[in-house]
């Protein structure tokens, strides 16, 4: 079966360094990844997207880095303030399959101001 | 943009009983998913609708099961409820093959 999982379950970080959250996958024939974050009573909200064909991607303060060869996916955020506090999760979908999207346990992230 | 809402925010229930939650996609998409998360992990997917018939299903007996209408809401049914049914029930609305986009969710409560 599928298997997602992220190396570090809570990360705490000062207000305005950067903070890096990891993420495993297990399926090599994964092709599209989503990092979603998720705050306390919410669902989970849409941040950053890559598809296999890239090794990295940006948006706004933030960065996601593909490495097919490990299979390992990233999430950088530049400059991180408080309302970044979340559960962030990686998801994963190989899109000849359908899209179901499996996702990870999640890592706990609390900016410390 | 509307996003994707769902209803209601909140439900409790006992064992043995049924229960509907419903699901507004976000304006123009046109596929469904739903997935159950529970206390402390990621969101598990049950089941995709597309074009209002099922697209793909998890690891879910068959007393969950739902429905996508014309106008591309949808619900999601579940018979004979049981204590571990207890979850965050989350719905994702995306265009097929895009990205997903959740809804905040309902929080059954089976006692």
């Amino acid at each position: 079966g599928e298997s997602v999982g992220l190396h570090l379950p809570t990360l705490s970080v000062q207000e305005g360094d950067n903070s890096i959250i990891n993420c495993a996958y297990s399926n090599s024939a994964s092709d599209y990844f989503i990092w979603y974050k998720q705050e306390s009573g919410k669902g989970p909200q849409f941040i950053i997207d890559i598809r296999s064909n890239m090794d990295k991607r940006q948006g706004q303060r933030v960065t996601v880095l593909l490495n097919k060869t490990v299979k390992h996916l990233s999430l950088q955020i530049a400059a991180t303030q408080p309302g970044d506090s979340a559960v962030y999760f990686c998801a994963e979908n190989t899109l000849n399959t359908g899209n179901q999207f499996y996702f990870g346990t999640g890592t706990s992230l609390t900016v410390i101001p | 943009e509307t996003g994707v809402t769902q209803s209601p925010t909140h439900l409790i229930k006992t064992r043995g009983q049924q229960v509907t939650l419903r699901c507004s996609s976000q304006s123009g998409h046109n596929t469904v998913s739903w997935y159950q998360q529970a206390l402390g992990q990621g969101p598990q997917f049950i089941f995709q609708y597309y074009r209002e018939e099922e697209n793909g299903r998890g690891n879910f007996p068959p007393r969950f099961s739902g429905l996508q209408f014309p106008n591309y809401s949808s619900e999601l049914n579940v018979n004979a409820l049981e204590l571990d049914d207890s979850a965050l029930y989350l719905c994702a609305s995306s265009f097929l093959q895009g990205p997903q986009h959740f809804g905040d969710g309902t929080r059954l409560s089976i006692l």
